[in-house]
């Protein structure tokens, strides 16, 4: 089973600002099949980007993501204050799935 | 509109059997992988299994692997996760999720899960 390892747990960042998470699996992801997901309180998780870089209808451009092989990029490039949140990132390349364990962005 | 709804929340005793369902509309439902994604109170997003609706084809997840049963009834579009013997520690809330799958340039990808149902909340608790 591939392991996915976020990171930083936390990031203190204030509005306007950017925003770099990462995702590091313990073995190739297959065809880039990586996902990044944004959950808020109380709500489901809401689908970002696929495919490692192609973001997912109706979401805006401040959101992209870049990566390959093991390590991988959700970048944020001006915080809007609705963007305050967890994100995980997803593997669907083996046969079964893994999440690795969140990142939250928050308010500084 | 792709819509997945689930069926409500639920308060069970350990030892009990359950069954939940995700309705799908909107879409062909036998033409996507639904998921189940499990989240503790308080934790992370945990991921235990898919199905093809078309042909009930299933894989779990080595953690859920004989501890839940994934199945769906085509010819009402719902999915079911089902559990035979409820644990204080299955307590949490349980989301379905319809994987996004596409064609594109004449080659076919995964997608990610990009519709979600509303989660079901089971509680367990003698």
């Amino acid at each position: 089973e591939i392991v996915l390892t976020q990171s930083p747990g936390t990031l203190s960042l204030s509005p306007g600002e950017r925003a770099t998470l990462s995702c590091r699996a313990s073995q190739s992801v297959s065809s880039s099949y990586l996902a990044w997901y944004q959950q808020k309180p109380g709500q489901a998780p809401r689908l970002l980007i696929y495919g490692a870089s192609s973001r997912a209808t109706g979401i805006p451009d401040r959101f992209s993501g870049s990566g390959s092989g093991t390590d991988f990029t959700l970048t944020i490039s001006r915080l809007e204050p609705e963007d305050f949140a967890v994100y995980y990132c997803q593997q669907y390349g083996s046969s079964t799935g893994t999440f690795g364990q969140g990142t939250k962005v928050e308010i500084k | 509109e792709v819509q997945l709804v689930q069926s409500g929340a639920e308060v069970k005793k350990p030892g009990e059997s359950l069954k939940i369902s995700c309705k799908g509309s909107g879409y062909s439902f036998t033409s996507y992988w639904i998921g189940w994604v499990r989240q503790m109170p308080g934790k992370g997003l945990e991921w235990m299994g898919i199905i093809y609706p078309g042909d009930s084809d299933t894989r779990y997840s080595p953690s859920f692997q004989g501890q839940v049963t994934i199945s769906a009834d085509k010819s009402i579009s719902t999915a079911y996760l089902q559990w035979s013997s409820l644990k204080a520690s299955d307590t949490a809330m349980y989301y379905c999720a319809r994987r996004g799958d596409y064609c594109s340039g004449g080659s076919c990808y995964r997608g990610g899960f990009d519709y979600w149902g509303q989660g079901t909340l089971v509680t367990v608790s003698s």
